[in-house]
């Protein structure tokens, strides 16, 4: 079965552009999260959706940053204007709504902001 | 909130040491409990879980026991291998208290051949 596939893998922007990153969750799976890991903050949570409603978003980091799940099967990350700061990795995960049933991380999105 | 504490390291093991990699969690309910591990330059994957008490999780040669007494999930492995090198990140979820996944903050592990 595939896994969660985010892409690009890469993306090299200069600061003020608009960055979107993207996401299919595995089939069947109802949750899905945004992370963004740095080596100084770690792994933080940013958003996470269940059955494509966002249901808590207190950790995108400010304005600049949106996310969105128009159907089970696709969500995006948009970042603008965005910044140095926001360099990152980002990952997408996804999981199935049933207790003890783990998340399924993608491969991220390395962003770098210049 | 529900939390996970675990030792954030560096840990550096020379080739066939025993490795042990504590982690602590405090939650409202009954959470479930997971171990999982970053390879360089690559996503998180889960290593081995457990969802109820004295439960032992286990894959690849780690293991992990559901410890409700003292609120513990510690990670353990009899013999290292250079290729164990790598981030693990305890974590829980306990979604019928509506808590869905915390992380630990990740332990670097760095084995010496």
């Amino acid at each position: 079965d595939a896994g969660v596939i985010q892409s690009p893998r890469h993306e090299v922007t200069e600061m003020g552009q608009e960055v979107t990153l993207r996401c299919k969750p595995i089939s069947g799976h109802n949750s899905l999260f945004w992370y963004r890991q740095t080596m100084m903050r770690g792994l933080e949570l940013l958003i996470y959706f269940n059955n494509n409603v966002p249901i808590d978003d207190s950790g995108m980091p400010e304005d600049r940053f949106s996310a969105k799940m128009p159907n089970a099967s696709f969500s995006t990350l948009k970042i603008q204007p965005s910044e140095p700061r926001d360099s990152a990795v980002y990952f997408c995960a996804s999981s199935s709504l049933t207790i003890g049933q783990p998340q399924h991380f993608g491969d991220g999105t390395r962003l770098s902001i210049l | 909130g529900d939390s996970v504490t675990q030792m954030e390291g560096p840990v550096t093991l020379s080739e066939e040491a025993f490795l042990t990699i504590n982690c602590t969690y405090t939650a409202t309910g009954y959470p479930s409990l997971f171990w999982y591990v970053q390879y360089p330059g690559e996503g998180l994957q889960l290593l081995l879980k457990a969802t109820k008490a004295d439960d032992k999780g286990s894959n690849k040669g780690f293991e992990a026991t559901y410890r409700k007494e003292t609120t513990s999930f510690h990670l353990e492995k009899g013999s290292v291998q250079v290729s164990d090198s790598a981030v693990y990140f305890c974590a829980l979820s306990d979604l019928n208290y509506g808590q869905n996944f915390v992380f630990g903050p990740g332990t670097r592990l760095s084995v010496l051949p």
